[in-house]
């Protein structure tokens, strides 16, 4: 499968506790999106990389949040003392420069804290 | 306010009936996009539209785009209990393909 994917698919957490989600892009994929989905609505943007630079943030993401792609491969974003506003389902995609509009996305990682 | 208005929000039809879901903006685009998202599963695209007037056909799919290219429009015939999923809306027009969704359209076909 040269999909992309997501690690764990699902996230229990408590309150305050800090949690770390991985996305591997497909191979050769330079552009790496992090979005952020609410039961029943579209996703929405957080973070962008162009291999292992992040380019850019949307005002979402809090200083709770940080996202990384050391080796401009796979990807993590980690939120740090959770709130229950945090959960979501939480997207990655990946896309080729030339046709950025067409992203191929993980299952996403659905959090649940509690 | 969303960039991109989607209707109806919820359809809930019979196998074997017809359906049309609306997208719409203030804004013009240069294109317009429609991702399908299954349950558990990421949004996968299945057509963009860049003319103004321009109609595409999947199967049994036939996606519009206005005149204006402030709006968008999803036709789908003879529905089937596949088809159930949610529809999106996405303009992915930035520069570095930021891509901004309507907060869709959740389509439930009866067998």
């Amino acid at each position: 499968d040269t999909g992309v994917s997501q690690d764990p698919r699902h996230k229990i957490t408590k309150r305050g506790q800090n949690v770390t989600f991985r996305c591997d892009p497909i191979s050769e994929h330079n552009r790496l999106y992090w979005y952020r989905q609410t039961l029943g609505q579209g996703p929405e943007f957080l973070t962008y990389f162009q291999n292992e630079a992040q380019l850019e943030k949307s005002r979402l993401l809090s200083d709770r949040f940080s996202a990384e792609r050391p080796k401009g491969s796979f990807s993590t974003l980690e939120i740090q003392r959770t709130e229950q506003g945090d959960s979501a389902m939480y997207l990655c995609a990946s896309s080729l420069s030339g046709s950025s509009y067409e992203q191929y996305f993980g299952p996403g990682t659905r959090l649940t804290v509690t | 306010t969303q960039l991109l208005e989607q209707s109806p929000q919820f359809l809930s039809i019979q196998e074997g009936e017809n359906l049309t879901v609306y997208c719409n903006s203030s804004s013009v685009f240069s294109s317009l996009q429609w991702y399908r998202q299954e349950p558990g599963e990421g949004p996968v695209l299945l057509v963009t539209v860049v003319t103004g007037g321009e109609v595409k056909k999947l199967k049994r799919l036939t996606f519009q785009f206005g005149d204006a290219r402030k709006d968008s429009s999803l036709h789908i015939t003879a529905a089937q209990p596949g088809d159930t999923g949610l529809y999106l809306c996405v303009y992915g027009g930035t520069s570095y393909g930021k891509l901004t969704f309507g907060q869709g359209t959740i389509l439930t076909v009866h067998p």
